[in-house]
């Protein structure tokens, strides 16, 4: 069974600094990962999407890296805004099932 | 297009009582995700259909939850008989699989369940 587990749990960090979020997974045959984005109250949604065949995705101030082989992946934010607080939460993709972690809520401090 | 529609957004509900969350995929998409979101278990998902067809209901908590998708468009969760136990946030999400697609799952806003 796949297990995801995400480092921290929580950040708190203030305006401007970069933040680095952590994610690792036991089977590394996935298909794909996913960042996804919550805010409370509210749904997912998804960041950046990294297939297996790739090592990294960027869009504006997010990156994410993969390293399928040693089942860890990294978002990076960079120049963390307010509007960044919100519950991050890293998926894999096995067969046709999204595996979730338990999420990391980061709070930017203006 | 809308995305994916859940509905209600918030049900508030007693123990015992039926519950029925329903479930509108994205057009297109041919397959269709329940998920279950609480705070010591974190997301979960429930069950899986593709082309309208239950695949995978391990999931599925017991017997009191059943699932249905009649037809590409719909689908519904129904609790009978609620229990306090199930009070959660339900997300449903739907994908294209097939081909050369990513395998993206786009998620409704959710159905928060209180049962008292």
């Amino acid at each position: 069974k796949q297990e995801v587990t995400q480092i921290p749990a929580a950040l708190s960090v203030p305006e401007g600094e970069n933040l680095v979020l952590n994610c690792s997974f036991t089977d590394s045959a996935i298909y794909n990962l996913q960042w996804f984005r919550q805010d409370p109250g509210k749904g997912l949604t998804s960041l950046l999407l990294i297939q297996s065949s790739q090592r990294e995705q960027t869009s504006g101030r997010l990156n994410a890296s993969l390293d399928k082989s040693s089942g860890r992946s990294t978002l990076y934010i960079a120049a963390s805004q307010p509007g960044d607080s919100a519950t991050y939460l890293c998926a894999v993709f096995n067969d046709y099932k999204l595996s979730f972690g338990a999420g990391t809520t980061v709070t930017v401090r203006a | 297009d809308a995305g994916v529609i859940q509905s209600p957004r918030h049900e508030v509900t007693e123990m015992g009582q039926e519950v029925t969350l329903r479930c509108k995929p994205i057009s297109g998409h041919n397959s269709l995700f329940w998920y279950r979101q609480t705070m010591m278990r974190g997301l979960e998902l429930l069950i899986y259909f593709n082309n309208n067809v239950p695949i995978d209901d391990s999931g599925m908590p017991e017997d009191r939850f059943s699932a249905k998708m009649p037809n590409a468009s719909f689908s519904t969760l129904k609790i009978q008989p609620s229990e306090p136990r199930d009070s959660a946030v339900y997300f449903c999400a739907s994908s294209f699989s097939g081909g050369e697609s990513k395998n993206i799952q786009y998620f409704g806003a959710g159905t928060r369940l209180s049962v008292l």
